[in-house]
C-alpha cells in the first residue's frame, strides 16, 4: 500500500516558471523525503526533512512539512528543462518496518 | 553515480522461468533495499536486509526471495514468472543503523520482461 499520494499526478508548466508539487501521508513519521527519477532510471535523493522541522532549502528546492495536516510540498524555483522528471515523496514512518514507502510521484515537464 | 551496481541491465525470458538480480552496495552501506517498479502499483517496497539478516519484508510474492551475502552483496530470486513480474527492480542501499530510514542510494535498475 501507498503511504504518501502526490499531487499532481503530471505537471507542465513554461521554463523559469516555479513547479509546485504536493505530497499528503496517513501515519506519523520520522522523516519525509524527496526523489527525482529521469525517466527509466534510478533515483536520485533530493532532500530529507525531519518531523520536527517545517521548511528546508537545498539550492533552487524549497520542502515543507506540516506534520497536523500530514502533507508536504516541494517547490522548484525557476525551473529548467533538465528538471523534467518524475518526483517521488517517500514516508519513513514511526510504525512498522524499518523502510521508505513512497507516493505514485509527480511527472514534470518543462517546456522550453 | 549513485555507488549501487545492479546486473543485468535487461533481461528478458519466459513464462515459468526463473531469474536472479544482482545488487552491490556502495561502500561501507549495510542495508540493502529491494523495490519493485511497475506502472499500474508504482514503487513498490518488497525487502530489506542489514548486515546479511533480513530486516523488514513489504508486498513480496512467496516466489519471491532474497538474500544478503557476508561481502554485503544481495540477490533477488525471482521463480515461477508471470507476464505481471514484468517490471523495474531497485536495489538500494543506506548507511542508516538506528530507528529511521535516512537517504536511499538507488541503483540503475534491473528491467526484467517476462514474455
Amino acid at each position: 500500500s501507498q503511504q504518501g499520494e502526490e499531487d499532481p499526478q503530471a505537471l507542465s508548466i513554461q521554463e523559469g516558471e516555479n513547479a509546485t508539487m504536493n505530497c499528503s501521508y496517513k501515519t506519523s513519521i520520522n522523516n519525509l523525503q524527496w526523489y527525482r527519477q529521469n525517466s527509466g532510471r534510478g533515483l536520485v535523493h533530493l532532500i530529507l526533512i525531519r518531523s520536527n522541522e517545517r521548511e528546508k532549502h537545498s539550492g533552487r528546492l524549497r520542502v515543507t512539512l506540516d506534520t497536523s495536516k500530514k502533507s508536504s510540498s516541494l517547490l522548484i524555483t525557476a525551473s529548467r528543462a533538465a528538471d523534467t522528471a518524475s518526483y517521488f515523496c517517500a514516508t519513513d514512518r514511526i510504525q512498522g518496518a524499518q523502510k521508505l514507502v513512497f507516493g505514485q510521484g509527480t511527472r514534470l515537464t518543462i517546456n522550453p | 553515480d549513485s555507488g549501487v551496481t545492479q546486473t543485468p541491465k535487461h533481461l528478458i525470458t519466459a513464462t515459468g522461468q526463473r531469474v536472479t538480480l544482482r545488487c552491490s552496495p556502495r561502500s561501507g552501506d549495510l542495508s540493502v533495499y529491494w523495490y519493485q517498479q511497475s506502472l499500474d502499483q508504482g514503487l513498490q517496497f518488497l525487502i530489506q536486509y542489514y548486515n546479511g539478516e533480513e530486516r523488514a519484508k513489504g508486498n513480496i510474492l512467496e516466489r519471491f526471495s532474497a538474500q544478503q551475502f557476508p561481502d554485503l552483496h544481495s540477490e533477488l530470486n525471482l521463480s515461477s514468472l508471470e507476464l505481471g513480474d514484468s517490471a523495474l527492480y531497485f536495489c538500494a542501499s543506506s548507511p542508516t543503523t538506528g530507528l529511521y530510514t535516512g537517504e536511499l542510494f538507488f541503483g540503475e535498475g534491473s528491467r526484467l520482461t517476462v514474455l
